[in-house]
Order: structure tokens, then C-alpha cells, then sequence
């Protein structure tokens, strides 16, 4: 699969656990954006990261911990989460926009997760 | 912040009839405007945008308009087919807020199109 894309595209985790949610594109963008993807809501930004430094953090609790390492790889580190945290996490990369020109959001597939 | 609301939160549609999906934005900063699809299962990807210097754009069956003045903007679509059947998203996005690619979305619209 190529553009972007996210590993595992399922997990199911207890609240005592710890995992990590990967993202990888392969577009040669430099901005990686998580979202968060509930029922009946809009889709949430929660990360954004231009060039691998953080530049907006939308109140997100800190039990969801984000992690670039580099412009192509994206991970969400999730710890002691809740039932309420259940819900399909969309990575999406672009080019980051300059002053008013705006790229497209190209999104991957998403990881379903589930909190029991 | 800036806040989008979309309606109808369904919509069920025959085929070869016209679909129309109405956002509202709060923010008059905001001056661009994507729309998104998310078929079942799938990823959401960009149908058309538009942007506040422009009122209508059109791309073969699908069409936005935009009214800065009432701020709202509608996604029409014509001559549906079933493989419009979808979820439809809207976006605003304000310009120079220092994070430029922060996009808001609507509540998404579950668009159904029976033969």
C-alpha cells in the first residue's frame, strides 16, 4: 500500500496497557497530522507536526503521547487509556502550508481501537 | 475557536436525483473550504475545496458554493450514483493563525443514494 500508511490497523487494549500506533508516508510530505475519528463527531485533530516539531497540540489528554522522529514517521504512544478513547485514529500528511496556499490532507487508513 | 456545523446528518437519495449538503463556520478568518469523502471502511479523501476569493467551483457532477457574508458553504451533487454513497465531511480552515494547515471539520453527512 503506498501514500500513507498505519500499523496495526486493529487493536484491542485493556486500560492498564501500554502500545503505539504507527504511521508512515511515503508522499515526501513534511507535516503528519493524528485525528480522532468517533461516532456521531467530527473528526477531531488532536497532533499536528511540521518538518518533526509539534506545532499544535489540541487539549489532548497526556495519556495520548505523539512522536516524530522524522517527517516521514509518525507514531501515537497510548497509556492507562479509557473506554471513552475508543475510537479510529487517522494519521494524514501534506505539505505544511505557506502563508495562504493550503495543500490537501491525504489521510491513511486508520487504526480501529478498541479499550475493554 | 472556529466552529463548523453540517446538515443534514443523513440523507437518502435516489439515483439520478441531486444531493445537497449545507456547513455553516463561525470563524470569518476562515478562507478555505475542502470537502471530503469517507466511503465505508475506507480513508477520507479530498473531492473539491474552495476558497474565500471564490464563490462557486464546479468538477464535472460536483459543485460548492460559498456566501462569506452568511458563512456558509454547500457541497451539490448531480446525477447521483450508488458510488456517491459516502460520508461526507466539510472543513474550514482561518488563515495566519500560526498552525496553517489546522483544519476544523463538521459532524460528517451519511449520504445514501437507492437505485
Amino acid at each position: 500500500e503506498t501514500g500513507v500508511t498505519q500499523t496495526p490497523r486493529h487493536l484491542v487494549m485493556g486500560m492498564t496497557n501500554k502500545k503505539s500506533l504507527k504511521c508512515e508516508q511515503h508522499l515526501g510530505h513534511n507535516a503528519m497530522y493524528w485525528y480522532k475519528q468517533s461516532a456521531k463527531k467530527p473528526l477531531e485533530l488532536m497532533f499536528v507536526y511540521n518538518f518533526k516539531e509539534q506545532t499544535e497540540n489540541n487539549s489532548v489528554p497526556s495519556r495520548f503521547s505523539p512522536e516524530c522522529p522524522n517527517s516521514s514517521h509518525l507514531f501515537l504512544h497510548l497509556h492507562t487509556l479509557q473506554p471513552e478513547d475508543s475510537a479510529l485514529y487517522l494519521c494524514a500528511s501534506s505539505q505544511w502550508a505557506e502563508g495562504d496556499f493550503l495543500y490537501e490532507q491525504y489521510f491513511g487508513p486508520g487504526t480501529r481501537l478498541t479499550v475493554t | 475557536g472556529e466552529n463548523v456545523e453540517q446538515h443534514p446528518s443523513t440523507l437518502s437519495v435516489q439515483e439520478g436525483d441531486s444531493a445537497v449538503i449545507k456547513c455553516t463556520y463561525s470563524d470569518s478568518a476562515s478562507n478555505y473550504f475542502p470537502w471530503y469523502k469517507q466511503e465505508l471502511g475506507k480513508r477520507p479523501q479530498l473531492i473539491i475545496d474552495i476558497r474565500s476569493n471564490v464563490g462557486e467551483k464546479k468538477d464535472q457532477r460536483i459543485a460548492v458554493t460559498l456566501n462569506k457574508t452568511a458563512k456558509h458553504f454547500s457541497l451539490h451533487i448531480t446525477e447521483t450514483q450508488p458510488e456517491d454513497s459516502a460520508v461526507y465531511f466539510c472543513a474550514a480552515r482561518p488563515i495566519n493563525t500560526g498552525t496553517a494547515s489546522k483544519l476544523t471539520f463538521g459532524t460528517g453527512t451519511r449520504l445514501q443514494v437507492t437505485l
